[in-house]
């Protein structure tokens, strides 16, 4: 079965405390993995995505990694506007075109 | 401004009595898909459609319809709301099967 998991459910970081969010997965094949914020009461906001194992990206202090189980949210130096939560979501090569959420990581930096 | 709308935003109503979140975008996009949010559950896939009169169900499509008459419409109805499906929905759009979606604000309802 097609799973998604994230880890740790909650972080708590100071300002400039640099820290990584998982999200590792199990799919019969990937198709794509995607990485979002969501802010209290609003709808997710895209931030990646990754395809291939080795492959990353980066935006701002946000850097997306990938390997074939597993991906990571490097925050470098977060500040306080980076809290949210962050999620998970994989896309497999089978048959159907279906979309599995992880249940989220919910990141706190203090100031 | 490119962008996902979903009305009502808010709506409490009663076991029983048929309702329709409507669900458009303006970026010309294939791919639509409806999710409910519950706390420490996630997002889930309820319905999804790759085109114009073509929808399938995702991981928990028990007590929901979806069409897709226009391209960019995807209204999710609730034939028979029950207290179960109170939730947090949300409308998403991607310009192709398997790419990044966007997704709307959000419907918070309750079913009483």
């Amino acid at each position: 079965e097609d799973q998604v998991t994230q880890s740790p459910e909650a972080l708590r970081l100071q300002e400039g405390e640099s820290s990584s969010l998982n999200c590792s997965y199990t799919v019969s094949g990937l198709r794509g993995l995607f990485w979002y914020r969501q802010d209290p009461g609003k709808g997710p906001e895209f931030l990646f995505t990754l395809y291939s194992a080795g492959e990353e990206k980066e935006k701002e202090r946000l850097k997306a990694t990938l390997t074939k189980k597993e991906s990571f949210l490097h925050i470098t130096a977060p500040k306080p506007e980076d809290s949210a939560t962050y999620l998970c979501a994989v896309t497999p090569t089978s048959g159907t075109y279906k979309y599995i959420f992880g249940t989220g990581t919910r990141l706190k930096v203090l100031a | 401004e490119a962008q996902v709308t979903q009305n009502p935003r808010y709506l409490i109503t009663v076991t029983g009595k048929k309702l329709t979140v409507t669900c458009s975008q303006n970026m010309n996009h294939e791919y639509m898909s409806w999710y409910r949010q519950d706390p420490g559950l996630g997002l889930r896939q309820i319905y999804y459609s790759m085109n114009v009169e073509v929808t399938d169900k995702g991981d928990v499509p028990e007590g929901y319809k979806v069409s897709r008459k226009e391209k960019r419409n995807f209204p999710l109805i609730l034939e028979s709301p029950s207290p179960n499906q109170t939730s947090l929905y949300f409308c998403a759009s991607s310009l192709y099967r398997g790419d990044e979606q966007f997704f709307g604000p959000g419907t918070r309802l309750t079913v009483l």
